[in-house]
C-alpha cells in the first residue's frame, strides 16, 4: 500500500519561503508524477503543479513565478518551495500520486493516493 | 483560468439516491474525476476512469457525463457517505489541473 507524508518546518513569515517535502512509502517513486495540493482553510482544492520522476515539471499558472518543485529518487522524496508568502498561502498542503489512464485517444490523470495534509500557516 | 462549478450542497434522506453535478467547459474532451473529502481527512478518490472504483469503494458510488456536465450518483445514500465532493479535470489541452469548488452532501 503506498503511503505519502508531509513534512516540513512548521511556520512562515510573509515574504519568506515555504518548504515541504513528501516521502513515499510502500511503492516505488520511478514510472510516476507526484503533485503538490493545497487546501486553504474551508475553501476547496487547488492543483499547485507536479514533478516526474525524471524532474520534469509542470506549474499551475496562478502560482508558477514562486513555485518550485523538485525530486530525489533515491530517498524517495519529493519537495515543494513556495516562495515570497503571503497570509493567502495559509493552508493545507497535500502531496498526492497521480494515477495515469488510457482511453483513446489520449491519458487521463487523477490523484489516487494522498498524504494526510500538513497546516503551514503564514504569519508574522 | 478553467473552472468547475458544483452546487454548494446537496441534501438527501438515508436510502435515497444523490446526484452530484459538475460543469466545466472542457468536459466533453477531459474526464471528471470525484473524490470524497470526510471531515479533517485527506481527499479519497471514488471513480476511476476505465477501471471501475478503487479499492473499499462501495459499488453505489458511480460516475457519467453529458456533454459540459458530469454527475456523480450515489444510490441507496448512508449516513456514512456525508462528506464533501469534488470533481477534478484538466483543461482543454490537458495542461493544468482544476478542481471544483466542492459539495457538502448531507443526509437527512
Amino acid at each position: 500500500q503506498v503511503q505519502l507524508q508531509e513534512s516540513g518546518p512548521g511556520p512562515v513569515k510573509p515574504s519568506e519561503t515555504l518548504s515541504l517535502t513528501c516521502t513515499v512509502s510502500g511503492g516505488p517513486i520511478s514510472r510516476h508524477y507526484w503533485s503538490w495540493i493545497r487546501q486553504m482553510p474551508g475553501k476547496g482544492l487547488e492543483w499547485i503543479g507536479y514533478i516526474y520522476y525524471s524532474g520534469s515539471t509542470r506549474y499551475n499558472p496562478s502560482l508558477e513565478s514562486r513555485v518550485t518543485m523538485s525530486v530525489d529518487t533515491s530517498k524517495k522524496k519529493f519537495s515543494l518551495r513556495l516562495s515570497a508568502v503571503t497570509a493567502a498561502d495559509t493552508a493545507v498542503y497535500y502531496c498526492a500520486r497521480m494515477f495515469e489512464e488510457y482511453d483513446s485517444p489520449g491519458y487521463f490523470y487523477s490523484f489516487d493516493y494522498w498524504g494526510p495534509g500538513t497546516l503551514v500557516t503564514v504569519s508574522s | 483560468s478553467y473552472e468547475l462549478t458544483q452546487p454548494p450542497s446537496v441534501s438527501v434522506s438515508p436510502g435515497q439516491t444523490a446526484r452530484i453535478t459538475c460543469s466545466g467547459d472542457a468536459l466533453p474532451e477531459q474526464y471528471a474525476y470525484w473524490y470524497q473529502q470526510k471531515s479533517g481527512q485527506a481527499p479519497v478518490l471514488v471513480k476511476y476512469k476505465v477501471t471501475e472504483r478503487p479499492s473499499g469503494i462501495p459499488e453505489r458510488f458511480s460516475a457519467s457525463t453529458s456533454g459540459t456536465t458530469a454527475t456523480l450518483t450515489i444510490s441507496g445514500v448512508q449516513a456514512e457517505d456525508e462528506a464533501d465532493y469534488y470533481c477534478q479535470s484538466a483543461d482543454s489541452s490537458g495542461t493544468y489541473w482544476v478542481f471544483g469548488g466542492g459539495t457538502k452532501l448531507t443526509v437527512l
